[in-house]
């Protein structure tokens, strides 16, 4: 049962659309995550938040951005599409604090971006 | 930089047998936590085991266990009795802690169990 929810699961665009691939969990973590993932590969970091208010790029160079308004939400914008960022986007979330050092990430089924 | 390192891309086992995972790690670090997540084909990434790194005891849970070595910095997912299920890719993570959550992933091992 997932607790951790991204819409929509499956995304094709042509380039130079904005879009937003939402991301939304009902544990009240405070730490949420978006990784980049091609399919079979290793996740890579690109934005991340430790609370509302609070957002920080991760490790790997990303087009997009993000925000954090309420603790549940953390939507990933692309303002311009383009065929390099076809690829699979993982949401996770984990809690803060004693219990968040050594707690599980829970992610999120990912999206599947395809920009033609 | 931490990094974390997964020397075997695909890997397989015969259904019922044993098969080893490898991960190590480089960090300066002496406080730290080790994740193994297993990623179903198009399913969701979900945590298969956990160590903290000031715990010597090696940590199981059923038929997976690890085999933690902190001075070589290795830290191995060992699969009992493997099964169909566990067909997968398994992703090593280091978190350093406290004060961070910046999780590091390996590049992923994909485990293929045969019937």
């Amino acid at each position: 049962e997932a607790d951790i929810y991204q819409t929509p699961r499956y995304l094709v665009i042509g380039t130079g659309k904005k879009i937003t691939l939402e991301c939304s969990q009902t544990m009240g973590h405070d730490k949420m995550y978006w990784y980049q993932q091609d399919p079979g590969m290793e996740l890579h970091l690109i934005h991340y938040s430790y609370g509302v208010n609070s957002t920080e790029k991760g490790d790997l160079s990303s087009e997009s951005t993000v925000s954090r308004i309420r603790t549940e939400h953390f939507p990933l914008t692309l303002e311009s599409a383009r065929p390099s960022h076809t690829s699979q986007y993982l949401c996770a979330s984990g809690p803060l604090g004693t219990a968040g050092r050594n707690s599980p990430l829970h992610f999120g089924n990912g999206t599947r971006l395809t920009v033609t | 930089a931490q990094t974390v390192t997964q020397s075997q891309p695909e890997m397989s086992v015969q259904e019922a047998e044993t098969v080893t995972l490898s991960c190590t790690y480089d960090t300066s670090e002496n406080n730290y936590y080790l994740f193994w997540y297993k990623q179903p084909p198009s399913r969701q990434m979900i945590l298969v085991i956990r160590q903290e790194a000031y715990k010597q005891q090696n940590a199981t849970e059923n038929r997976f266990s690890v085999n933690f070595q902190k001075a070589a910095k290795s830290f191995s997912l060992k699969i009992s009795d493997s099964q169909l299920g566990d067909t997968a890719m398994y992703f090593c993570a280091f978190m350093k802690g406290p004060g961070t959550y910046k999780y590091i992933f390996g590049t992923g091992t994909r485990l293929k169990v045969l019937a």
